[in-house]
């Protein structure tokens, strides 16, 4: 069965730093690419970082640009999203999600609370 | 950079058919699109890939209930025979280059 899971949330400070990962199981996690999509209580989607199959390209939406890093390590199977310098409207849940045409598997998410 | 604009909300009957629609800004008509279902406290699913042509691919395990079109810049997912399972958000999604978008969303009531 081809899955995702998301793990690493929790609640933090502003100003703090967290670290998401993403577990795939059942596709060859190495051929595929990967994106973080978040999302605030009763809002919509937002995409937030991208990755290439090898990781050699990546890019990031222009309101985490500078404070988020995306990696993964495919030996592990895993995606990552390093978050740095978090701020309260940062607080969403955070979703990895595969891209073929569209983010055609997701994962169930994992909730980031930022606040004091 | 491409942007989606979908309505907010949509209602339809149990057991009828609703359209919903999804617009390309300008420059951006022959964008291929995905649409995405998220139900109450789910993460969203994956429906289908829809092309400018109105050729769509749909994912695994979508019904047949569920189908796509375009004309122009629009983009349209239509559900046939509305089920109570139906009632949820829909998003379609569109990239470029260095970017993925999401259209705001219409949330679909169920009657």
């Amino acid at each position: 069965e081809v899955q995702l899971v998301e793990s690493g949330g929790g609640l933090v400070q502003p100003g703090g730093s967290l670290r998401l990962s993403c577990a795939a199981s059942g596709f060859t996690f190495s051929s595929y690419e990967m994106n973080w999509v978040r999302q605030a209580p009763g809002k919509g989607l937002e995409w937030v970082s991208y990755i290439s199959s090898s990781g050699s390209t990546i890019y990031y939406a222009d309101s985490v640009k500078g404070r988020f890093t995306i990696s993964r390590d495919n030996a592990k199977n895993s995606l990552y999203l390093q978050m740095n310098s978090l701020r309260a409207e940062d607080t969403a849940v955070y979703y990895c999600a595969r891209f073929v045409d569209g983010m055609d598997v997701w994962g169930q998410g994992t909730t980031v609370t930022v606040s004091s | 950079q491409p942007v989606l604009t979908q309505s907010s909300s949509a209602s339809a009957s149990l057991g009828s058919s609703v359209k919903l629609t999804c617009t390309l800004s300008s420059g951006h008509s022959s964008y291929i699109i995905a649409w995405h279902q998220q139900q109450p406290g789910k993460a969203p699913r994956y429906l289908m890939k829809l092309e400018g042509s109105g050729s769509y691919n749909k994912g695994s395990g979508v019904p047949d209930r569920f189908s796509g079109s375009s004309s122009g810049a629009d983009r349209y997912l239509t559900i046939s025979n509305l089920q109570s399972e139906d009632e949820a958000d829909y998003y379609c999604e569109t990239w470029d280059s260095n970017t993925r978008v999401f259209g705001g969303g219409t949330k679909l009531t169920v009657l």
